[in-house]
């Protein structure tokens, strides 16, 4: 199976950036994802890291390793509406894609 | 609104009865998986589909059984509930099984098996 590893809760202030570390050992790569869910919703697609380097959409980014195994999420100027769970998954070398148990970020005012 | 369409949206469930979970989407996506959620221990996947015509088995099979007749449904057979199948079910899709897809997902059936 796959290990993927993620803090399981981080509390930030409004305003704040809040930094999410992903890290995962798996059989072949094939591209990391992350997803947003909130409370009792589906999760949704928030971005994609197959090369080394950085990804920025907006107020998130996203940045990959390969060699390391390790990814992070960086949200900026954080809204209430953020408050959520983080998903990072991995697709492997069959194109399965794995999660992680995810990160629950609260956004305080 | 296209998308993917679960049903039932929750369901409580004696142990040993047969159960169905549906999933059907309108994107025409060649993949389709299916997914548990429990707490703690995030999604992992039960099933999956590549195409119409195939599937394969994913991380937590054991129970459960797929069937992908057309490209569209992708259900989901319990053929006899155990309360360890207690849990939220996602299905999902995505445009192919390939590298930068990535998944589309209903809005989960939540399972009770008593």
């Amino acid at each position: 199976g796959q290990n993927i590893d993620q803090p399981t809760e981080m509390t930030a202030t409004e305003g704040a950036i809040v930094q999410i570390n992903c890290t995962y050992q798996t059989s072949g790569f094939n591209g990391l994802f992350w997803y947003q869910q909130h409370a009792g919703e589906a999760p949704t697609f928030l971005s994609y890291n197959v090369l080394d380097g950085l990804e920025e959409k907006g107020r998130f980014s996203s940045f990959l390793s390969r060699s390391k195994g390790y990814s992070y999420l960086l949200l900026k100027e954080l809204q209430m509406k953020d408050s959520a769970s983080y998903l990072c998954a991995v697709r492997d070398g069959d194109y399965k894609l794995s999660f992680g148990a995810g990160t629950t970020v609260t956004v305080r005012a | 609104i296209a998308g993917i369409t679960q049903a039932p949206t929750s369901q409580i469930l004696a142990a040993g009865r047969r159960m169905t979970l549906r999933c059907t989407q309108d994107m025409r996506h060649n993949a389709m998986y299916w997914y548990r959620q429990d707490l703690g221990l995030g999604l992992r996947l039960i099933h999956y589909s590549n195409t119409a015509g195939t599937t394969g088995k994913g991380e937590v099979p054991d129970g459960y059984s797929v069937s992908r007749a057309n490209t569209d449904d992708f259900p989901l057979t319990l053929a006899s509930a155990v309360p360890s199948q207690t849990s939220v079910y996602f299905c999902a899709s995505s445009e192919s099984s390939g590298s930068g897809s990535p998944l589309h997902f209903g809005n989960g059936t939540r399972l009770t098996v008593t």
